[in-house]
């Protein structure tokens, strides 16, 4: 089946830990995103990326990390510098940035901190 | 900067009853305007897009309009059904080579 695998669904930081969350498309689509999305907010944009290689700033950049060094895998690091990680995290993908395609989501990561 | 607003941000309704959700967004030059369907815990599914130069969509039950000079976007949804409980969210591309830029969400309750 073609979609977006998320993992893990739950993950826990220590204070002063670095995390990486995972996510893998298998439906060969250039752009991928990450969103932030706290109880009763709304999808706040992480970083993007539109090709391998090259990613962008989202409005919450600060305290993320992110590498694309496949088409396939986006992973996004939630560094010791992110002071309010607790949040619940969403990979998304779609064919290419500004395109009437339809944006596809994955299952999300929930991060706790302990 | 775009700012997306929905509006109730939760709604309870028997079930059977039609239902209005609304989004409007300040900046009218959009690319397109998406409806996405949350269950709690999970992630989002696209219901319908709209293209700048279309006035709605249908999908079912689901008939998404948009008027962008106004910059306002409904989700009709006809006969609700308890199946249809879950948050709804809209969200604008309003530039090429950017991401979507969402609104907080309405969270709909079907009471059977």
């Amino acid at each position: 089946d073609g979609g977006i695998t998320q993992s893990p669904k739950y993950l826990f930081r220590k204070e002063g830990q670095n995390v990486t969350l995972s996510c893998e498309q298998n439906l060969n689509h250039d752009a991928m995103y990450w969103y932030r999305q706290d109880p009763g907010q709304g999808l706040r944009l992480i970083y993007y990326s539109q090709i391998v290689n090259d990613f962008q700033k989202g409005d919450i950049a600060e305290g993320y990390s992110v590498s694309r060094e496949k088409k396939e895998s986006f992973p996004l690091t939630v560094t010791s510098a992110q002071k309010n990680p607790t949040a619940f995290y969403l990979c998304a993908s779609s064919p290419r940035t500004g395109s009437d395609e339809k944006l596809f989501f994955g299952s999300g990561t929930q991060l706790s901190v302990l | 900067k775009q700012e997306v607003t929905q509006i109730p941000a939760a709604l309870s309704v028997p079930e059977g009853e039609n239902l209005v959700l609304n989004c409007s967004f300040t900046d009218s030059a959009i690319y397109n305007l998406q409806w996405f369907r949350q269950d709690p815990g999970k992630g989002l599914t696209s219901l319908l897009l709209i293209q700048s130069s279309q006035r709605e969509q249908t999908s079912g039950r689901l008939n998404a309009s948009l008027d962008k000079s106004s910059g306002r976007s409904t989700l009709y949804i006809a006969a609700s059904q308890p199946g249809d409980s879950a948050t709804y969210l809209c969200a604008v591309d309003n530039q090429a080579g950017t991401a979507l830029i969402f609104g907080k969400g309405t969270t709909l309750s079907v009471s059977s």
